[in-house]
């Protein structure tokens, strides 16, 4: 499988600042990434899918221009929470999606924890 | 949206017990992958079905693929305390998207 890497691995932020998280697919060229957040004792929410050189597509309820996704190159994505709250402290995870089988795999980062105070 | 229901949501068993999680939804999946994650960790990939019917072994454990492709189940043979995590299934429907389940927490008592 992919090889994906996160940075930073947690991160602790104030009330109103912007935080960016890199997703990195060190391995393989990723066309397509996906976040996600996971809140604790619970499962993973996708938020959006990032496409290589175009808009990223949100999922319904996850706010585009709150979460800025920016899929620049075939090996990075990255996800800022803008003005962030003390709501948004979550577990966001990254992966990508490779195809080693001739089906669609996704493969994921080890996850940023996010807190704001 | 949570669009599949895994059960049962905790799970807490003595090593060398036999186990099965269920995965379930009304909708139609194109695949389904079944992962395992630790805490703090992203989740692992421990194997993807595409085929109705299909069955998967991976050692101790048993995947299984429903007819219909809407549900599926893992089968645990003589839990281990390193079998213990959070273990999610994941739907295609149509396009790329993976949608999760709720989660089934596995603790494997010594």
């Amino acid at each position: 499988g992919a090889v994906v890497s996160q940075h930073p691995s947690w991160v602790i932020c104030k009330s109103g600042t912007s935080v960016k998280i890199e997703c990195r697919s060190l391995d393989f060229q990723a066309t397509t990434m996906f976040w996600y957040r996971q809140f604790p004792k619970q499962s993973l929410m996708l938020m959006a899918t990032s496409n290589e050189g175009s808009k990223a597509t949100y999922e319904q309820g996850v706010e585009k221009d709150k979460f800025l996704i920016n899929h620049a190159s075939l090996t990075l994505s990255t996800l800022t929470v803008t003005s962030a709250h003390p709501e948004d402290s979550s577990f966001y995870i990254c992966s990508v999606l490779g195809t080693p089988r001739g089906r669609n795999e996704q493969y994921f980062g080890p996850g940023t924890r996010l807190t704001v105070t | 949206t949570q669009l599949l229901e895994q059960s049962p949501q905790f799970l807490s068993i003595q090593e060398g017990e036999n186990l099965t999680v269920y995965c379930n939804s009304s909708s139609v999946f194109s695949s389904l992958q079944w992962y395992r994650q630790e805490p703090g960790e992203g989740p692992v990939l421990l194997v993807t079905v595409v085929t109705g019917g299909e069955v998967k072994k991976l050692k101790r454990l048993t995947f299984q693929f429903g007819d219909a492709r809407k549900d599926s189940s893992l089968h645990i043979t003589a839990a281990q305390p390193g079998d213990t995590g959070l273990y999610l299934c994941a739907g295609a429907y149509t396009g790329n998207q993976f949608y999760f389940g709720t989660g089934t927490s596995l603790t494997v008592i010594p």
